[in-house]
């Protein structure tokens, strides 16, 4: 079956310092999704990329999608205590009914 | 506007005991689905209803069964609970599946 897996499972940054979380597929996805959460929370949907090498941002956050569609990258700029949490990305298989595949996520933590 | 309502938040229960969790939701949603997350285990699939009056199978069905009761909502029923059901339930909703999901604020379940 389908596997999203993510890497780095933790990253411990400065505030201030850049922070990226990577997500592969064994497959081709039709598109990717990320989510935010933070600690004790629940998951909360930041974004979807649907074409083949799609770039997005959303202030100091970087979304990329892959060429090949099988991989995608979270980067954040400057990270601030506020971006503590777990990044999950989601990929949705390319075929048959569209299931979605959540990654095991990477929990950042910031240190002020 | 609610989103997504899961209840009850908190619960223990006793190994053989069965219970109910609800999920509502009010957007209009026509997909609802039912995960687990344990830690480092990411989000797992439990069930999942791509609309109204249909309901498959995900990830870790056993020991689970679900019931679309209407568009608004789905509900999650362990019949004899294990203490492997130990876990964060969170009750997701979505337009379609190949679009972001929106979850309930989950439900933390503890089986002794």
């Amino acid at each position: 079956g389908q596997q999203v897996m993510q890497i780095p499972q933790y990253q411990h940054v400065q505030e201030g310092e850049d922070f990226t979380t990577y997500c592969n597929s064994s497959t081709t996805l039709s598109n990717i999704q990320w989510y935010k959460q933070r600690p004790g929370g629940h998951p909360v949907f930041l974004i979807q990329l649907v074409k083949s090498g799609e770039v997005k941002k959303q202030k100091r956050l970087t979304f990329q999608f892959g060429e090949a569609k099988k991989n995608s990258s979270l980067h954040i700029t400057a990270t601030q205590t506020t971006d503590v949490g777990t990044y999950f990305c989601a990929g949705t298989n390319s075929g048959g009914y569209q299931k979605v595949t959540f990654g095991t996520g990477t929990k950042l933590q910031v240190i002020p | 506007n609610a989103g997504v309502t899961q209840t009850p938040k908190f619960q223990v229960l006793k190994t053989g005991q069965s219970m109910t969790l609800q999920c509502a939701q009010d957007m209009n949603h026509n997909s609802m689905y039912w995960y687990r997350q344990d830690p480092g285990m990411g989000l797992r699939l439990i069930y999942y209803s791509a609309s109204e009056g249909t309901t498959d199978k995900g990830e870790v069905p056993n020991g689970y069964n679900v019931s679309r009761l209407n568009k608004r909502e789905f509900s999650l029923r362990l019949e004899s609970a294990a203490p492997s059901q130990t876990s964060v339930y969170f009750c997701a909703s979505s337009e379609r599946s190949t679009l972001g999901y929106t979850f309930g604020s989950g439900t933390r379940l503890t089986v002794v």
